[in-house]
Parts: structure tokens; sequence; C-alpha cells
């Protein structure tokens, strides 16, 4: 079945250093690619978005390309920031097989930066 | 806008009683609700998809007669957990999407669970 995989974490960085978060994903069909964030306290929040091969999704200075070729839709960040800290939740939503907005959820990364 | 609370928050209990969740949209109508949970340093399971006036559909695997979902009304879903035994333990999450919207889920804080 459909899967995700993330980097283990935990990562902890300095402020202003260079962000990745590695995901890659397992599809039988041509599923839609997420990245969630969890703040502490918080419910899960949708960060980015891919929904179609090359696609490349970004917010708040976050980005992730949907690359079909490697199954990869890694997290970026140029600089970092100590409100970035929280767990980070890659994800795909694979319609045809699972159904529509079921997600499937990767374990998880907890990000603490430093100041 | 777009806030999901769960209740409570956190709860003990002790093993064979039963437990409710409660999942709330507090500012959107949710004709779809779902309902996850999460173990220790492990990914979100889905468990069932609760559609407002309908029964709920479990994945496989999750028993429902254990795992008692109702989803009374647009705003409200609730989660029963029944006869809990300590590895009913976990961290349980809804997620609900706004009538009409575009698909995006909103998640609930989450309510951990001790079964002793």
């Amino acid at each position: 079945g459909d899967s995700v995989t993330q980097m283990e974490g935990p990562v902890t960085l300095s402020e202003e250093a260079f962000l990745t978060i590695n995901c890659t994903y397992t599809a039988t069909g041509y599923p839609s690619l997420f990245w969630y964030v969890q703040y502490p306290g918080e419910g899960l929040q949708l960060l980015l978005k891919a929904t179609k091969a090359d696609d490349k999704g970004s917010n708040k200075g976050f980005e992730a390309t949907y690359r079909k070729e490697t199954t990869s839709f890694h997290l970026e960040k140029g600089s970092v920031q100590v409100s970035d800290s929280a767990v980070y939740f890659c994800a795909l939503s694979d319609p045809v097989i699972q159904g529509a907005q079921k997600l499937v959820f990767g374990q998880g990364t907890r990000l603490t930066i430093n100041p | 806008g777009a806030v999901v609370s769960q209740h409570p928050s956190r709860v003990i209990c002790k093993s064979g009683t039963s437990v409710k969740i409660e999942c709330r949209s507090l500012d959107f109508q949710a004709t779809t609700m779902f309902w996850y949970r999460q173990f220790p340093k492990q990914s979100l399971m889905l468990m069932a998809t609760s559609n407002e006036g309908s029964k709920a559909t479990y994945e496989q695997g999750v028993e429902k007669d254990k795992f008692l979902i109702n989803h009374a009304s647009l705003t409200l879903s609730t989660l029963t957990v029944t006869s809990a035994h300590p590895e009913d333990s976990s961290f349980y999450i809804c997620s609900a999407l706004r009538a009409g919207g575009p698909g995006e889920q909103y998640f609930g804080p989450g309510t951990r669970l001790t079964v002793t």
C-alpha cells in the first residue's frame, strides 16, 4: 500500500541554518503531497502542498518540490528561525487508492532551533 | 478561522471503563471528520472516517465495536473507547473537512489517553 518515509529526528539546528527534512513516498496512483507542521500544544496545520510532478509548494520560506523520478518531496528552508521549532509531517493523498481526502502520514520529524 | 477543538486534552481512566473524546469544529460546518491514532515516535494512523448523519467507515483492523464514532451534527463528532485496556493508551487526533471547502483537513490538538 501507499506509504511515506521521513528522515528520523530529532533535528537540532542553530538559527539561520539551512534546513532539509527528507521525505520519500511509495504510491500506486498519482498522489498529492503535503507537509504539515505541529507547533507545541496545537493541531497539525497545512504548511504546503503539491498536486503533480514538478510542482513546487512554498509557504513561510519553506519549499518542497514534487519529484516523481525520485519519489521525493523534501522540505527545505534557507534560514530557520527559533519560531520554526515544531514537528513536521510529510503526507500523501491518493484518491484513486485511498479514497478522496484520506491522508497517509510519515512518522514526523521534531525540529528544534537554538538561538 | 477553521479551528478544531478536542476535549479532553488528557484523560486517565481505569482498565475496563469507557472514555468519550469530543471533536468540534468551532467556526465552520464539517460534513466529514477523521479520527487518527498516533503512537510515540510513529505516524498518524487513520482509524475511521465519520460522515454527519451516517455510520462511520472504519479502516482495516480497527474494531468498530471498541471505537464507537458518532457524528451527530455538522460541528461535533465523538469517539468512545469502550472497555479500555492499557494497549488503547495513545494520542487520538481528529480532523475536519469544511463543508463546501477545497478539501483541506483541519486538525484538532489531540487527546492523550492513558489507561491504567
